[in-house]
Formats: structure tokens, sequence, C-alpha cells
């Protein structure tokens, strides 16, 4: 089955400690982004990797870090997450940039930074 | 820069129908898509259109206007099911993908 899969889904942290919400894809996809959403503000985008090795900033990429060392993985890093870093995050994937590609998302994780 | 547009919410009645809007201010613009979202799940696609006019798939149709910058999805015979939040979003030819604020409809009985 065609899926995005993040771990974890749930996770209530403190401040400062680091963690990693993982991203991947069998789709063999080129493209794979991050996204946080929180009330009103809809989908802001962290980050974006239209390829391997090929990562870019998105609209809100202070306090995140990512990784694309493989196709099928991209992995959020929080060195040292803060309160305001609470929110729900979606990964998503896509084919490539081409047209009429549709974004695959994956369930959802939700992160709470005490 | 680029700017995307909805109303935050709406209200409409069961077997109604209703329009949700969405404008855009963006550079490099490839398309538009809709996607729904129920609380707490993932979005999910709805349509995408590139060339200006109506597609329609079922109960769902979306419009989109290039020289406008407006798009508008078209939700007929509503049902319960259909309260969630409709994201409209930007498909930038080269760069990436951006999401607007999202439209809360309520169906109401």
């Amino acid at each position: 089955e065609a899926q995005v899969t993040q771990n974890p889904r749930y996770l209530i942290t403190v401040t400062g400690k680091k963690l990693t919400v993982t991203c991947s894809q069998n789709m063999n996809h080129e493209y794979m982004s991050w996204y946080r959403q929180d009330p009103g503000l809809g989908l802001r985008q962290i980050y974006y990797s239209m390829n391997v090795e090929v990562t870019d900033k998105g609209d809100v990429p202070e306090g995140y870090k990512v990784s694309r060392k493989e196709k099928r993985n991209f992995p959020l890093i929080l060195e040292s997450p803060s309160p305001n870093q609470t929110s729900l995050y979606f990964c998503a994937s896509s084919p490539d940039r081409g047209y009429g590609n549709t974004i695959y998302f994956g369930e959802g994780s939700w992160l709470t930074v005490v | 820069g680029q700017n995307i547009d909805q109303p935050t919410e709406m209200t409409a009645t069961e077997g109604a129908i209703v329009q949700i809007n969405c404008t855009y201010q963006t550079s490099g613009f490839n398309g538009l898509f809709w996607y729904q979202q129920h609380a707490g799940e993932a979005p999910t696609f709805l349509s995408y259109n590139v060339l200006d006019g109506l597609e329609e798939k079922g109960r769902f149709s979306s419009f989109l206007s290039r020289s406008k910058g407006y798009s508008y999805l078209l939700l007929k015979e509503l049902q319960m099911k259909d309260s969630a939040s409709y994201l409209c979003a930007v498909d930038n030819y080269g760069q990436n993908f951006v999401f607007g604020p999202g439209t809360r409809l309520s169906v109401l009985p």
C-alpha cells in the first residue's frame, strides 16, 4: 500500500530535549516536505526537498533541521525544542514537481513541548 | 512573495450548495489544489486545476481563473460528513506547494 509514515504520532517532551520525527514514503517520490499546522494558520511549510541531498527552507524553518540522505526518508529534527513548537506536524511527498502531481500526506504527529 | 486568502469559516445547511473561494498572488504559478481535512486528520486530495474553467467531480467542482488569481470549490447536495476544513494550495512550479489558511465549513441539519 502506498503511504507516508510518520513516527511518533504523539509525543510530549520537555524544552531543550532533542527529538527527531521520522518520515518515510514507499512510493519512490522525489519531493518531500514538512508542514506544521496551528489553529487559524493553516499548513505552513517548514522545509522541503526536491531530491536526495537537496533541501530548502520553507516559510517557518527556524528551530528545525532536516536531512535527505535517502530518497524514502526525510526526518525532521528539533535540536532544542521550545513550547512554541507545540503543533501538529505533517510530512508529505509527491512524485516530482511536475504538472498535476498529487501531494500525499502522512497521518500527522502531535507534538507537545512543555 | 506569495499570498493566499480564504474565508475563515462558513456555515451551510444539509442538502444545500456552498462555494468556497480562494484568491492568490504568487509567482511561477503552475496549478491549484483543493484538499479536504477533517479535524485532527491528514488532508485528502479533492482536485487540481491548471487551466481556466470548471472541473467537475461528482458533488464537488473546482473553478480556476488564472488571470484573476481566483479559484473556488463548489460543494453540492451537502452532507453532514462534508463538515471539514477546505484548503487551497498553489503549486509554485519549480519551487514548492503553498497552502492557504483553510476554510472551516460547518454543515447543519
